[in-house]
């Protein structure tokens, strides 16, 4: 079975700087996706970047992009340029490459952006 | 632009009692799941499916659990005999394929007494 860890349940930074967030995850498996979801106040979860195992290449997405270590198995989240509007929580998700594409998720980290 | 629609926004119920809840998913999508997040905890994962089947369920996808694909557009979750620990909130997801995005619904808090 899957498992992803984060292991920062709360990081707040100050509007217009960078913040990391940290994933790692445990999987027997050489083909997979990893993606990061936010989830405000509102609740409905929003994608916010994905990355596919086989690529090389970090994604990036506008302010968003991740440090994709497949040997270490860590996944991490930076955000540039904060704004208040990232304050979220932020979802670390993993899914198998196969029929079914369940995402497992980790704990969460609660994301403040200050002004 | 298009979004997965769940109602109700709030269901409160009694213990034993059996509860639907319901999912619009997008309306090209082909593949649909259900999570649940208990409060304060992480995103588990229930059930996906597709071409009117189960594709992949958890553990925590009981008998008491099923899922159901009434008509073209409506995607439900039934809860049979509710039970205290079954309090959580229900997102319901879809895509049209497989390893893409998955879109999210707001959500259905369901708060059994």
């Amino acid at each position: 079975a899957q498992t992803v860890t984060q292991s920062q349940p709360e990081m707040s930074v100050q509007e217009a700087e960078t913040v990391t967030l940290s994933c790692t995850y445990d999987t027997s498996e050489n083909n997979y996706y990893l993606f990061w979801y936010k989830q405000p106040p509102s609740r409905q979860m929003i994608l916010v970047i994905r990355q596919e195992a086989y690529k090389q290449q970090n994604a990036t997405e506008n302010r968003f992009s991740v440090n994709f270590q497949k040997a270490a198995k860590s996944f991490s989240l930076k955000i540039s340029d904060s704004q208040l509007g990232d304050t979220a929580m932020y979802f670390c998700a993993f899914m198998k490459n196969n029929a079914g594409n369940m995402l497992t998720f980790g704990g969460g980290t609660r994301l403040m952006v200050k002004p | 632009e298009p979004e997965v629609t769940q109602t109700p926004s709030h269901q409160v119920t009694q213990m034993g009692q059996e509860v639907i809840l319901r999912c619009v998913p997008i309306s090209n999508h082909l593949y649909f799941y259900w999570y649940r997040q208990i409060l304060g905890q992480k995103v588990e994962f229930l059930v996906s499916f597709y071409n009117n089947e189960i594709s992949e369920k958890s553990e925590i996808f009981d008998d008491q659990f099923s899922v159901e694909r009434p008509d073209g557009s409506n995607f439900t979750l039934k809860i049979r005999s509710t039970k205290l620990e079954d309090s959580a909130m229900y997102f319901c997801a879809s895509n049209r394929d497989l390893y893409n995005e998955q879109f999210f619904g707001p959500g259905t808090r369901l708060t059994v007494l």
